[in-house]
């Protein structure tokens, strides 16, 4: 079975910093796709950025990057010129290559953008 | 666009009644699953469909039962509600086959059993 873990349930940033949010995880598996999903106060959920587990290179997607580090199993958020818009319940997702799309999930971790 | 919706964003219902939680997508696509969602617990699979009338347990089935009569619609059933079950629901839905898609999300059922 795999686990996720976000450790940190709070954070902030000013507009226009960037953060980082953490995310660990537990698997057996070799090959597998990593998510991190946003779900702001509409509660739509969003996909904001992929990671396929067999590539080297970091995803990112305009503001939004990732590190991800395999041997470590962790895999990071990074926003760049964080806005108000950012503000949102982040979800680190896991999904095995055949696992018929199934996610798991973390905890979460709750980032406000302050003005 | 994909749109994967619920029938209710609020339900309150009463302690032992029979509750139903309705999705349906319109991208016909052949994954379904039912998530709940609490505080610092996340997102948690409580049963996932590849097919109509297919059912797979998810990591929390116990309580919940589902339907899957049409490819569109999956039903999340709760036999005899109790107050442990007053959670934030999630219906997800993905196409089987490419197995690094996303999955979409309806906007959730926050259901409070009194």
């Amino acid at each position: 079975a795999q686990t996720v873990t976000q450790s940190q349930p709070e954070m902030s940033v000013q507009e226009a910093e960037t953060v980082t949010l953490s995310c660990t995880y537990d698997t057996s598996e070799n090959n597998y796709y990593l998510f991190w999903y946003k779900q702001p106060p509409s509660r739509q959920m969003i996909l904001v950025i992929r990671q396929e587990a067999y590539k080297q290179q970091n995803a990112t997607e305009n503001r939004f990057s990732v590190n991800f580090q395999k041997a470590a199993k962790s895999f990071s958020l990074k926003i760049s010129d964080s806005q108000l818009g950012d503000t949102a319940m982040y979800f680190c997702a896991f999904m095995k290559h055949e696992g018929g799309n199934m996610l798991t999930f973390g905890g979460g971790t709750r980032l406000m953008v302050k003005p | 666009d994909v749109k994967v919706t619920q029938s209710s964003r609020y339900l309150v219902k009463r302690t032992g009644e029979k509750v139903f939680l309705e999705c349906v997508q319109d991208m016909d696509h052949e994954n379904m699953f039912w998530y709940r969602q609490d505080p610092g617990l996340g997102l948690r699979l409580i049963y996932f469909s590849y097919d109509v009338k297919m059912k797979e347990k998810g990591d929390i089935p116990e309580g919940y039962s589902v339907s899957r009569e049409k490819k569109e619609r999956f039903s999340l059933i709760l036999e005899s509600a109790s107050t442990n079950q007053t959670s934030m629901y999630l219906c997800a839905s993905s196409p089987r086959h490419i197995s690094n898609t996303e999955a979409f999300f309806g906007q959730g059922t926050r259901l409070t059993v009194v």
